[in-house]
Order: C-alpha cells, then structure tokens, then sequence
C-alpha cells in the first residue's frame, strides 16, 4: 500500500493533455515537502522527470510540467508523444516515516 | 558524467544473505554533497525506497521493511552495497542504486537496475 495515491492509468491521443495526480496527507505533500516525478520506459530505470515540485533537469521537454496544492500534486503532460508511453511516479518524504522518503503508486500513460 | 552501477547474483535461495554493490563513476562518494538510496521494484510493482546512506557511514532505512537490510559504504572503491538477510520469494525484485541529490532535488541518477530471484 503505497503512501502516495495515483490514479492507476491514463490515456490520451497523440497532441492531447494528460495529467497525473498524486495524492497524500498532511504528513508528506502537505506537510510542505517538495514532490519529485519519474518516467520508467518499458524495461528502463526510472528516470527524473521533474524535481522541486516543478523543475525541469536539463533535456527534458517543456511539455512536461509540475504543481503542487496542498496535499496534492500534478503532472502535466501537453502534446502528448508515443514516446511518452511509460509508467510515471510521484515520490516525497513523509515525517511520519522520519521524513524519508515515500513514492506513489504508479500511473500507467498510454498513448492512444 | 554520473553512472552507476550495481552488481550481484541474480539468483539466491531462500534463508540466504543478498549481497549487492552499487559503484559510482563520475562522481566521489565521499566529497559529502549526496546521499546514495536503493530501491527496488517487486515484478509489475511500484517502487519501494530501501534506504541511503552517508559518505560517512551513517545510514537510514525505510521503517516500513523489518530490519532485514543493511547498507554500507565503501569510499575507497567508491561503492555502497546493500545485504538483505534471511531472503524468502517476496524479496525477488529488480534493485536500483541511485544517487540521492536531496529533499528539493530527488533521486537524479539511477544504475539500471539488477534482477534478484529468491528461489532453491
């Protein structure tokens, strides 16, 4: 049981916004801790997709984007791509856990 | 440009100790500016964060796991390792070394990750 919930998948055709929800409480998102994504391609390592909530490592795509409101935070994903075919995880700390760290469930995008 | 890598046997038998070492190039371990986590992902699973540890030896693991798992240090060789005891089937996972940039920054560079079976 993940302490972060996402919803289990989605699904959008190529050029079409998607986005992803990450749901906590109050003693990780919205305790004020900052939410990082990641993209695992099929058979791939996780990669980071965003950090600090809505930054960008350097080459990744502007289509992708990053929020985060109080217990909750979002992945944004515009001009959807094949490419862009991939399981998608939140991850955060969780005082309740001594502030280490907590990922999300896992969100399945699939391109149409 | 940060690699890393890890490395142990694919296949070990219930009741046994896993073994695996992570070894990072393109970057010191022991210049202090990380934390070096594992994770692992249980087959057609989500993630599940072990642990990390400090240059300098101090280590935290996740409270959720039972005190099965181990990690340490070694900066000579620039590796960090992990040992997991008394194995049963429901540690089969694939395990990612990763280095841990921080609460405002994530986990920014992953190895690719080795499969581990607990099976006789």
């Amino acid at each position: 049981q993940s302490v972060l919930t996402q919803t289990p998948s989605v699904s959008g055709a190529p050029g079409q916004r998607v986005t992803i929800s990450c749901t906590g409480s109050s003693s990780n998102i919205g305790a004020g801790y900052d939410v990082h994504w990641y993209q695992q391609l099929p058979g791939t390592a996780p990669k980071l997709l965003i950090y600090g909530n809505n930054n960008r490592p350097s080459g990744v795509p502007d289509r992708f984007s990053g929020s985060k409101s109080g217990t909750s935070a979002s992945l944004a994903i515009t001009g959807l791509q094949a490419e862009d075919e991939a399981d998608y995880y939140c991850q955060s700390y969780d005082s309740s856990l001594s502030g280490l760290h907590v990922f999300g469930s896992g969100t399945k995008v699939t391109v149409l | 440009q940060v690699q890393l890598q890890e490395s142990g046997p694919g296949l070990v038998k219930p009741s046994q100790t896993l073994s695996l070492t992570c070894t990072v190039s393109g970057d010191s371990i022991s210049s202090g500016r990380y934390f070096w986590s594992w994770i692992r992902q249980h087959p057609g699973k989500g993630l599940e964060w072990i642990g990390y540890i400090y240059y300098s030896g101090t280590a935290y693991s996740n409270p959720s796991l039972k005190s099965r798992f181990t990690i340490s240090v070694d900066t000579s060789k620039n590796q960090f390792s992990l040992k997991v005891s008394s194995v049963t089937a429901a540690d089969t996972a694939v395990y990612y070394c990763a280095r841990d940039a921080g609460g405002s920054t994530g986990l920014d560079y992953w190895g690719q990750g080795t499969l581990v079976t607990v099976s006789s």
